[in-house]
């Protein structure tokens, strides 16, 4: 089946760095969304790319989908504190439009 | 936006007993319905597609008769742990769909905790 990989899993960053976190399908996706969920929360939609090579921008944080809609990237610039939380990527199949979850990203910053 | 509600948030039971999860889309009708367990500091893993007015499908190795799901109208799924034992304890998380697009909206969990 489906199988979506993310890293890095663990990502500690100092207040103000850049960082990225990866994220790739064993399968070709119909689309790939991200979510954030913060310590003790639950996970909340950020965005979702659908066309190849699609860029997306949210102030500072900016996600790729691949040319062949099989990998995306989450880069954050100037990381706040306000930026704490688990970063997952979800891939929706092509055939049965299942979500796979990535293990996430669990990003901790440094002040 | 979207707020999907889950009932209740925490649950302490005795290991052989039933324990029933609500979850309900309080401004949208959902066409689908999903259920996730989420083990600490892992992914959420799905455990069944639940579709208003028929049978979930379930993931493999998410056993039915053990996790009962019942979608019984556009704004509410149910997910019944019958016969709890401890190995269940997790963090049980669900989500809809409107049907408008792909987006997931989840509920804020339920947290089992099967003694």
């Amino acid at each position: 089946g489906q199988q979506v990989m993310q890293i890095p899993q663990y990502q500690h960053v100092q207040e103000g760095e850049d960082f990225t976190t990866y994220c790739n399908s064993s399968t070709t996706l119909s689309n790939i969304q991200w979510y954030k969920q913060r310590p003790g929360g639950h996970p909340v939609f950020l965005i979702q790319l659908v066309k190849s090579g699609e860029v997306k921008k949210q102030k500072r944080l900016t996600f790729q989908f691949g040319e062949a809609k099989k990998n995306s990237s989450l880069h954050i610039t100037a990381t706040q504190t306000t930026d704490v939380g688990t970063y997952f990527c979800a891939g929706l199949s092509l055939n049965d439009y299942k979500l796979s979850f990535g293990a996430g990203t669990t990003v901790t910053v440094r002040a | 936006g979207a707020v999907v509600s889950q009932h209740p948030s925490r649950v302490i039971c005795k290991s052989g007993t039933s324990v029933k999860i609500e979850c309900r889309s309080l401004d949208f009708q959902a066409t689908t319905m999903f259920w996730y367990r989420q083990f600490p500091k892992k992914s959420l893993m799905l455990m069944a597609t639940s579709n208003e007015g028929s049978k979930a499908t379930y993931e493999q190795g998410v056993e039915k008769d053990k996790f009962l799901i019942n979608h019984a109208s556009l704004t509410l799924s149910t997910l019944t742990v019958t016969s709890a034992h401890p190995e269940d304890s997790s963090f049980y998380i669900c989500s809809a769909n409107s049907g408008v697009s792909d987006e997931q909206f989840f509920g804020p969990g339920t947290r089992l905790t099967v003694l």
